[in-house]
């Protein structure tokens, strides 16, 4: 059975761009998770789709945003980027509500 | 707002030793708990995960973990620490019902001396 599959691995932007980072989670799983890992702050959860919807949104400004569609793959777009959006990007599916999260290898983003 | 601590950055151990790594939570109730592991430059693997009944879970790889209430704390332990463990372990909660969001705690990162 395959994981949670994250596309690019790696990215590199310039500041003032925007991107669009992609998730497939395991086949028959409903719920995507987005996460942003950094030194500093460590692990931030992002917000979650469940069924195409919005279902939990972190403290994170409105540049970032995502959506899910209606098999489950889900994007984050990031508009106008900042230096300090340079971080792993974790996508995470569960099979439905409150189950355990499975996590893919992230996309490292840089933003110079 | 939930909160989640471990309050160990760093512990160093001997292969063939025992671990235990600390997590402590604050939440109004009792959340879903978790402990993740995470090898540089990858994503986080699930060792184990508390949801409700018999408060010591095993998990993957010889893992097992503690819940105690009333302490606010859920431990992760292993008897006999291998050098593949070297890693990044973080605690993390889960609101019940509030859906899969995650809060994490800050990790502890895990040296092991052969």
């Amino acid at each position: 059975k395959a994981g949670v599959t994250q596309t690019p691995r790696y990215l590199i932007k310039t500041r003032g761009q925007q991107v669009t980072l992609s998730c497939s989670p395991i086949s028959g799983h409903r719920s995507v998770s987005w996460y942003q890992q950094t030194p500093g702050q460590g692990l931030q959860f992002l917000f979650e789709y469940f069924s195409e919807t919005q279902r939990n949104k972190g403290n994170f400004p409105g540049r970032f945003s995502g959506r899910q569609f209606s098999n489950s793959r889900s994007e984050m777009n990031v508009s106008t980027l900042e230096l300090g959006d340079s971080a792993l990007y974790l996508c995470a599916s569960s099979l439905q509500e409150y189950t355990e999260a499975f996590f893919g290898q992230g996309t490292r983003l840089t933003v110079v | 707002a939930q909160s989640v601590t471990q309050p160990d950055i760093h512990i160093t151990v001997s292969e063939g030793a025992s671990l235990e790594l600390r997590c402590n939570y604050s939440y109004g109730a009792t959340p879903y708990l978790f402990w993740y592991v995470q090898s540089p430059g990858q994503g986080l693997q699930l060792l184990l995960k508390y949801f409700s009944g018999d408060t010591l879970v095993q998990g993957i790889k010889g893992f097992e973990a503690e819940f105690k209430r009333s302490q606010s704390s859920f431990n992760l332990r292993k008897p006999s620490v291998h050098w593949s463990d070297a890693a990044e372990y973080f605690c993390a909660v889960a609101p019940t019902g509030g859906g899969n969001k995650l809060t994490f705690g800050t990790g502890t990162q895990l040296k092991v001396e052969l």
